[in-house]
């Protein structure tokens, strides 16, 4: 079955600097790749997502960058806030209708 | 539109009580999920309902029944709780296989 790998378990930022977040996949028939974010006490939330066929998203502080050939994909975010703060986790769907989830980053922005 | 609902919030057992946890989408989505969530240990899958009438086991289904009673409602029992099943539990929700899930809210559950 698909494994996702997602690194790293925690990451510490100043304020207004970048993120990176990275996930690595097994199955290469995987064509949907969503990152949810789940803030303290929350339910994940999807924040960006993209398919197979696509190379890079952006929506506004957030992009999403994926490397079939190389099975990774990650999460770029920009001009952190600490409304950022939370747990990003990324995921991996083959259309076998189990999406497959990293085990999650721990995202911490300092004021 | 509700999106997923989940009863209920929180919930106290003592090992060897039984209980169901229900879940509920108004949004003609086809699969349903539960995943019981655990410190450091990201989204487990228990059990997921690929459509109406049908239920597979996931990844830790042990300790764990599901019905998937109509499209809409999809409900875990713990037959006999068990303090590992200490957790916060989530019903999500997808309209096709490589589409957004959708997150209920959680129970979160603790068996003394």
């Amino acid at each position: 079955g698909e494994n996702v790998e997602q690194h790293p378990s925690t990451l510490s930022v100043q304020e207004g600097d970048s993120a990176v977040i990275k996930c690595t996949y097994s199955d290469s028939a995987s064509n949907y790749f969503p990152w949810y974010k789940q803030e303290l006490g929350k339910r994940p939330q999807l924040i960006i997502d993209i398919r197979s066929n696509v190379g890079e998203k952006k929506d506004q502080r957030i992009a999403v960058t994926l490397n079939k050939t190389a099975k990774h994909f990650s999460l770029h975010i920009t001009e952190t806030q600490p409304e950022d703060s939370a747990v990003y986790f990324c995921a991996a769907s083959t259309g076998s209708y189990i999406p497959t989830f990293g085990r999650g980053t721990s995202l911490i922005v300092h004021p | 539109n509700a999106g997923v609902t989940q009863t209920p919030k929180f919930q106290v057992l003592k090992t060897g009580q039984s209980m169901t946890l229900q879940c509920a989408q108004d949004m003609n989505h086809n699969s349903m999920y539960w995943y019981r969530q655990d410190p450091g240990m990201g989204l487990r899958l228990i059990y997921y309902s690929a459509s109406e009438g049908t239920t597979d086991k996931g990844e830790v289904p042990n300790g764990y029944n599901v019905s998937r009673l109509n499209k809409r409602e999809f409900s875990l029992r713990l037959e006999s709780a068990a303090p590992s099943q200490t957790s916060v539990y989530f019903c999500a929700s997808i309209l096709g296989s490589t589409d957004t899930q959708y997150f209920g809210p959680g129970t979160r559950l603790t068996v003394l």
